[in-house]
């Protein structure tokens, strides 16, 4: 079945630092990718999305490439902020059907100071 | 932004009790999606529903678990019979229609369930 597979945290940064957490897949067809975040207290809010081969997803200062050949998403940011920590989720969708998410753990991300 | 809103936020109950967790999704949205998340597990489907039925439902999404639209407004998950195993945050998402154009799902900030 389709899953995702992403980095375990949590990730701990110091502000300016630059962040990447890993996000691969498994899909039978070309699912569409995402980047959900989670904020303390809040629901999960879509950060990016990509839904063809080689398309970057980019919001706040967060990108992520689709990559076929690696089966991958990453997402990346050149300078986090203390803002930004919070719990990230990696998650496909088929493009049929009615295009439920497959999530993946998520990863906690703390930033200090 | 609109919202989805869940209530509660945290519900306790004992195993064996009904439990109603409740939904408002965005007014003009038609699909609606309950997820679940196992403490230090991922986000699990639970079901999804449109025009007033399920429209799929997961292994998870046994007997013990209905859906309900009950006046147009609010969406409701209930589970019969709590066991233990069912304690976990319950996610509510709406979005408004399907097709790669109407992707983003709207999550509420969930219903923390405490079986005990």
């Amino acid at each position: 079945g389709n899953s995702v597979t992403q980095m375990e945290g949590p990730v701990t940064l110091s502000e300016e630092a630059f962040l990447t957490i890993n996000c691969t897949y498994t899909a039978t067809g070309y699912p569409s990718l995402f980047w959900y975040v989670q904020y303390p207290g809040e629901g999960l809010q879509l950060l990016l999305k990509a839904t063809k081969a080689d398309d970057k997803g980019s919001n706040k200062g967060f990108e992520a490439t689709y990559r076929k050949e690696t089966t991958s998403f990453h997402l990346e940011k050149g300078s986090v902020q203390v803002s930004d920590s919070a719990v990230y989720f990696c998650a496909l969708s088929m493009n049929t059907g009615f295009q439920k998410l497959v999530f993946g753990t998520g990863t906690r991300l703390l930033v200090s100071p | 932004e609109p919202e989805v809103t869940q209530t509660p936020s945290h519900q306790v109950t004992q195993m064996g009790q009904e439990v109603i967790l409740r939904c408002v999704p965005i007014s003009n949205h038609l699909y609606f999606y309950w997820y679940r998340q196992i403490l230090g597990q991922k986000v699990e489907f639970l079901v999804s529903f449109y025009n007033n039925e399920i429209s799929e439902k997961s292994e998870i999404f046994d007997d013990q678990f209905s859906v309900e639209r009950p006046d147009g407004s609010n969406f409701t998950l209930k589970i019969r019979s709590t066991k233990l195993e069912d304690s976990a945050m319950y996610f509510c998402a709406s979005r408004q229609g399907t097709g790669r154009t109407n992707e983003k799902l709207f999550f509420g900030s969930g219903t923390q369930l405490s079986v005990l």
